[in-house]
């Protein structure tokens, strides 16, 4: 069974400034990951997949990156909006989730 | 404009039975993928089940394997998800979404919240 793990669970930033979001995969997932942005109430939107496409209407502010085990979240300048929770999800031959990491405010 | 509208939840005692419904709309939704996934309050999200676009090829989480069952109607554009012997860790929201290029969910409904207590 393939474990997804996230890092760090909360991360405190400044607005304007960047975030990275870390998630690691127990084996070898190859490109099959994905990322989702969780506002309170309301149901995942998904920013990421295919660790580094961004899905549609998506602002270039958030890249993905990584392959195989470790992959990356970036999020540049962030805005008011940004400071939510982001999953990561491993998909394709399993679905697993991440256990979130929260962004907020430093 | 794709629309998930979940429906169904609701409280229910151990042991109970639950139906729930997803209508969809703005996409053809014999052509796609589906999923169920669920989060309970306060945590993450965690699949639950998967159907192909014929009905005839299902997954489910090891957790529900015997207990849930996922169905489709295509011509009624409906996704549906039976909810058996329910525990009360079963207690969440539970969410439809369509699946694109390679299984991963993008479109999501707002969910339908499934209390289990006595």
């Amino acid at each position: 069974e393939i474990v997804m793990t996230q890092s760090p669970p909360t991360l405190s930033v400044s607005p304007g400034e960047s975030a990275t979001l870390s998630c690691r995969a127990s084996q070898s997932v190859g490109y099959n990951l994905a990322w989702y942005q969780q506002k309170p109430g309301q149901a995942p939107r998904l920013l990421i997949y295919g660790a580094s496409k961004r899905a549609t209407g998506i602002p270039a502010r958030f890249i993905g990156s990584g392959s195989g085990t470790e992959f990356t979240l970036t999020i540049s300048r962030l805005q008011s909006e940004d400071f939510v929770v982001y999953f990561c999800l491993h998909y394709n031959s399993w679905w697993r989730f991440g256990q979130g990491t929260k962004v907020e405010i430093k | 404009e794709v629309q998930l509208v979940e429906s169904g939840g609701g409280l229910v005692q151990p042991g109970g039975s639950l139906r729930l419904s997803c209508a969809a709309s703005g996409f053809t939704l014999s052509s796609y993928w589906m999923t169920w996934v669920r989060q309970a309050p306060g945590k993450g999200l965690e699949w639950v089940a998967n159907i192909n676009p014929d009905g005839n090829d299902k997954d489910f989480l090891d957790s529900v394997r015997g207990r849930f069952a996922i169905s489709r109607d295509n011509a009624r554009n409906s996704l549906y998800l039976q909810l058996n012997s329910l525990r009360t860790e079963d207690t969440a929201v539970y969410y439809c979404a369509r699946m694109i290029s390679g299984y991963v969910p993008d479109s999501w409904g707002q969910g339908t919240l499934v209390t289990v207590s006595s």
